[in-house]
């Protein structure tokens, strides 16, 4: 089955700074990545999320980027702020199979 | 609209009783979704149900796990002679998926808290 690995586990950023949040994946069949943002004592919350049809999704603050021949995504979040401190979790899954495999999470502290 | 609602929020009980959880999906949602979540640990699938039927159950862990869809809505997940290892955080998210198109969009709810004694 699909198994996806996140890093860093935890991450420490300057306010106003960018924060980066890699994940590799190892079914070539996964076409859909969402990354969720997770606060404490709160279900997680969809933030964006992109097709293996396109490379690249924008919205705002938050891009992510997807290399298919390497099987890897990333998330990136520009001009940071204390309200995106959280636990992201990137995620995998395939048309037909709606089962999300996520991966372990990282820890973003945003410090002033 | 009201988004995914779980009940209870907070669950504690003894080992070898047996408890219930439920899921208020999304209004019109036809896909739901069944995760748990260690602590310190991304969600992990449990079940997916397409309507009332069960599509793929394949990450209930033993026997002691069943959930339900009965009218294609609300959804138990029904854990029987609990054990320690059962505590979790148990989440349920739904999806809209009709049509010729698929939407993979899985929106969770806040979760329920299982604590085994």
């Amino acid at each position: 089955g699909e198994n996806v690995e996140q890093h860093p586990s935890t991450l420490s950023v300057q306010e106003g700074d960018s924060a980066v949040i890699k994940c590799t994946y190892s079914d070539s069949a996964s076409n859909y990545f969402p990354w969720y943002k997770q606060e404490l004592g709160k279900g997680p919350q969809l933030i964006i999320d992109i097709r293996s049809n396109v490379g690249e999704k924008k919205d705002q603050r938050i891009a992510v980027t997807l290399n298919k021949t390497a099987k890897h995504f990333s998330l990136h979040i520009t001009e940071t702020q204390p309200e995106d401190s959280a636990v992201y979790f990137c995620a995998a899954s395939k048309e037909g199979n709606e089962k999300l495999t996520f991966g372990t999470g990282t820890r973003l502290t945003i410090i002033p | 609209g009201a988004g995914v609602s779980q009940t209870p929020s907070n669950k504690v009980t003894e080992k070898g009783k047996y408890v219930e959880l439920r899921c208020d999906p999304i209004s019109g949602h036809t896909a739901l979704y069944w995760y748990r979540q260690s602590l310190g640990q991304g969600p992990e699938f449990l079940i997916y149900f397409q309507g009332t039927g069960a599509a793929d159950d394949s990450g209930l862990p033993n026997d002691r796990f069943f959930a339900v869809r009965p009218e294609g809505s609300v959804s138990t997940l029904k854990i029987q002679r609990t054990e320690r290892g059962d505590s979790a955080v148990y989440l349920c998210a739904s999806s809209l998926r009709g049509g010729h198109k698929v939407y993979n969009e899985q929106f969770f709810g806040p979760g329920t808290r299982l604590t085994v004694l």
